[in-house]
């Protein structure tokens, strides 16, 4: 169970395109999802939590009109790059989570990542 | 606020051999405790967490943590490491609170097992 899922694995796109990442909860209901950003052998940075049917809260410093995040349903949650440069090129990871105060509400299941290359 | 130091940015050890990776965290509220494993290209696996009760948390792939209030650690440990455990690990704390509950992370352990 608490299976995560991000589709693409792995995305190239030139200067100035946007890409769209998702991430999906198979088998729950992720009331909340997460969205991390991960550079080369370093730690996962938050960029914004998202709660379903409601706007995206960003952390302090990225910027929300470029990374655009949409939670449309208890399974969905999608973040879009949007006029990707090659500073963006990173790998991405979403997770999910159950409402706190549900059984497994106080733990986040991974996606497996997507990986960006923007030339 | 929460942070997490985990002391060794990377572990070489001998197939078969004990391991311990080290990980303190500083929180002004009670926490959850988790540790994640992260295979190259991958997203991460939940090892185990210490949410209450027992200090002593076993998880997957022979793994165990304790949890030391008193000194605000949470190692984790396995007697004896395989070649496959080679990989990331990283700790990670959330508050107990009723809000997002983020998480925040470590920087990170590379295992390395050696033949």
């Amino acid at each position: 169970g608490a299976v995560v899922s991000q589709h693409p694995s792995w995305v190239i796109c030139k200067s100035g395109t946007s890409v769209k990442i998702e991430c999906r909860s198979l088998d729950f209901q992720a009331t909340t999802m997460f969205w991390y950003r991960q550079f080369p052998k370093q730690s996962l940075m938050l960029m914004a939590t998202s709660n379903e049917g409601s706007k995206a809260t960003y952390e302090q410093g990225v910027e929300k009109d470029k990374f655009l995040i949409n939670h449309a349903s208890l399974t969905l949650s999608t973040l879009t790059v949007t006029s990707a440069h090659p500073e963006d090129s990173s790998f991405y990871i979403c997770s999910a989570r159950v409402r706190v105060g549900l059984a497994g509400g106080d733990t986040q299941y991974f996606g497996p990542g997507t990986r960006l290359t923007v030339l | 606020a929460q942070s997490v130091t985990q002391l060794d940015s990377q572990v070489p050890v001998f197939e078969e051999a004990p391991v311990e990776l080290r990980c303190n965290y500083s929180s002004s509220v009670s926490v959850y405790l988790f540790w994640y494993v992260q295979y190259p290209n991958q997203g991460l696996q939940l090892l185990l967490k210490y949410l209450s009760g027992s200090t002593l948390v076993k998880g997957i792939n022979g793994f165990e943590a304790e949890f030391n209030k008193s000194q605000t650690s949470f190692h984790l440990r396995k007697p004896s490491v395989h070649i496959s455990d080679t990989a990331e690990y990283f700790c990670a704390v959330s508050d107990r609170g009723g809000g997002a509950q983020k998480l925040v992370f470590g920087q990170g352990t590379r295992l390395t097992i050696n033949p």
